[in-house]
Parts: C-alpha cells; structure tokens; sequence
C-alpha cells in the first residue's frame, strides 16, 4: 500500500525557511513516469501548486514561488524535500506532499502537514 | 486569482444531479488531461476523475468527467448527503511548465 508521510516542524519564524520531508512507504521513488510534488493549501483557501521532482533530479517550480524554493530527493531513504525561504504569514498552510504520474494526475497524497509562520 | 476557473459553490437536494465546471485555456485544459479531486473536511484531497473522465478503482460510476476544447466539466449523479466536501479540477500548463488548480467548489446537499 502506498503511503506518503509529510514531516517537520509546525511553526516556522518569519524571515527563516521553511523545512518539510515527505517519506514515501511501498513503492520506489525511483519508478519510472512518476514525479513528486508539493502542494499547499492556506486555512480555508484553494490548492496552490509549489513545484514537483522527478528521481533523477529534475525539478519543476511555481512561477510564483521559484525564487523561495528548493526541492530536493533521496533516492536511499525514498524521500524527497521542500524548503522555502524567507517565509511571511502568508506561506501559512497545509503542505501536502503528492505523487503524479507524468503531467496526467495526483493519484496519492499525504495526510498534510500544517506550517505556521509567527514569531 | 487561479488558472482554472470553478463556481465558488453548488447545490442540489439528495437523489438529483450536479454538475461543477471547469474553465481554462489553450495552455492548460486545451492541451492537456484534467483530474478531479474531491476534498472532505479536514482531509487530504482525492482522486476522483483522471484524464478527463475515467474513474478510479473504488470510485461509484455516480460520479463522471467530460471535456471539450478549454473546459471541463464533473457530474455528480444521485447526489447523497456525503457528496458535500470541495471539489477541485487540476491539470498541467504547459506554457507555465506547472501544475494549476481550479479555484475550488463546494459542493452543499440540501
């Protein structure tokens, strides 16, 4: 069964930068077609797309986000990583961390992880 | 303001019919596969439409997806009271090189 496990901390300082990990449990982060993504979701807001990695390296960012952003992945630990810098009030939300195959669809998500941004 | 363009919200009683559009562009919609996910109350959102209208294994055939050109659209049939969450459509924009979502709609069973 594949299961996907956001972790990190819950309250990030203003300014500082955001770090989350997301595990991946039953299937290999390294299988083909498959890339792995951020998305978060502001308290009682829409789904905002952060950015996306494949096993290789390769990444994908937000227009909006790509200069805070930095996605990373462990092919050892079947794990993958966001961080976002210089976070303000407004980076608060649910980080849900996902896989999608090829540019077609999110077929499993994690549980989310709430971030809050204050001091 | 969102790529995808969603009614904030929609109703209808149990037993009838729903259907919750999606609207977007030659970039994204027009040229690319639409999924739906339905979002529960505190809960992670779920896959409920991929490319453009086939279900997922466990998911009712109350619930369908169609496209045509920069719109798609979700059908909800035989609508019951566990239907109310937030539905989302998604899809890739291939001009951006993003994923986009559509602003969301929630969906009330009177």
């Amino acid at each position: 069964q594949l299961q996907l496990q956001e972790s990190g901390p819950g309250v990030v300082k203003p300014s500082e930068t955001l770090s989350l990990t997301c595990t991946v449990s039953g299937v290999s982060i390294t299988t083909s077609s498959y890339y792995w993504d951020w998305i978060r979701q502001p308290p009682g807001k829409e789904l905002e797309w952060i950015g996306s990695i494949y096993y290789s390296g390769n990444t994908y960012y937000s227009p909006s986000l790509k200069s805070r952003v930095t996605m990373s992945v462990d092919t050892s630990k079947n794990q993958f990583s966001l961080k976002l810098s210089s976070v303000t009030a407004a980076d608060t939300a649910v980080y849900y961390c996902a896989r999608r195959y090829v540019t077609r669809y999110f077929d499993f998500w994690g549980q989310g992880s709430l971030v809050t941004v204050s001091s | 303001q969102s790529v995808l363009t969603q009614p904030p919200s929609v109703s209808a009683a149990p037993g009838q019919k729903v259907t919750i559009s999606c609207s977007g562009s030659n970039s994204n919609i027009g040229n690319n596969y639409v999924s739906w996910y339905q979002q529960l109350p505190g809960t992670a959102p779920k896959l409920l439409i991929y490319d453009n209208n086939k279900r997922p294994s466990g998911i009712p055939d109350r619930f369908s997806g169609s496209k045509s050109g920069t719109s798609a659209t979700l059908g909800i049939a035989a609508l019951q009271t566990g239907d109310e969450a937030d539905y989302y459509c998604g899809t890739w924009d291939s001009s951006l090189s993003a994923g986009v979502f559509g602003g969301g709609t929630k969906l009330t069973v009177l």
